[in-house]
């Protein structure tokens, strides 16, 4: 089946510091790929869609200078966090749609867990 | 506007008995609608989905939801929890447009033996 992975699962870094996280779609290509935020004991909220080879689409009230997303290749989205502050740790997850298959199904990462000191 | 709201944020159960997890959706047309479980430090795996054809929808590891328009609801349930059901699981709806997902708060389900 379709598998998405991401890399780190975890991370810990220092306030002002950027980090960078990959959301790969293994076995298959993905024009789209979807970032979420998952806060504590909430729900998932889409941060931003990324489409390969242009520039991503954010939600309203989200950053887009503080969380760049680059999606370069059909199997490969990044979001960096800049300046990360102890207010951006949380649980990223990112998603895939499998190109040409329809807009019915997201097949999810693990999901990474970003800690900021 | 699209959104989903899942009723009860714990559900416990014992191994064999049935499972019921509520979700209850707004959408200004016709929706389509999934369940998706998280297992720890797990990706989400979808679980079964609607997308306006049959109502009554089977998806893996015995789940299935009905889709009632009538309740905007497309409850979740299992007619015997095994211990490895025990997850967390969201509720869905996809907007209109298509690259939205909006998810519900989600339901911990812990299985007793």
């Amino acid at each position: 089946g379709a598998v998405v992975s991401q890399h780190p699962s975890r991370v810990i870094c220092k306030s002002g510091t950027s980090v960078k996280i990959e959301c790969r779609s293994l076995d298959f290509q993905a024009t789209t790929m979807f970032w979420y935020r998952q806060f504590p004991k909430k729900s998932l909220m889409l941060m931003a869609t990324s489409n390969e080879g242009s520039k991503a689409t954010y939600e309203q009230g989200v950053e887009k200078d503080k969380f760049l997303i680059n999606h370069a290749s059909l199997t490969l989205s990044t979001l960096t966090v800049t300046s990360a502050h102890p207010e951006d740790s949380s649980f990223y997850i990112c998603s895939a749609r499998e190109e040409g298959k329809g807009h019915n199904e997201q097949f999810f990462g693990p999901g990474t867990r970003l800690t900021v000191l | 506007a699209q959104s989903v709201t899942q009723l009860d944020s714990h559900v416990s159960v014992s191994e064999g008995t049935p499972v019921l997890l509520r979700c209850n959706y707004s959408s200004s047309y016709s929706p389509s609608l999934f369940w998706y479980v998280q297992h720890p430090n797990k990706g989400l795996q979808l679980l079964l989905k609607y997308t306006s054809a049959a109502t009554l929808v089977k998806g893996i590891n015995g789940f299935e939801a009905e889709f009632k328009k009538s309740e905007t609801s497309f409850h979740l349930t299992k007619p015997s929890a095994h211990m490895s059901d025990a997850a967390e699981y969201f509720c869905v709806v996809r907007g209109y447009n298509f690259n939205k997902f909006y998810f519900g708060s989600g339901t911990k389900l812990n299985v007793k033996p």
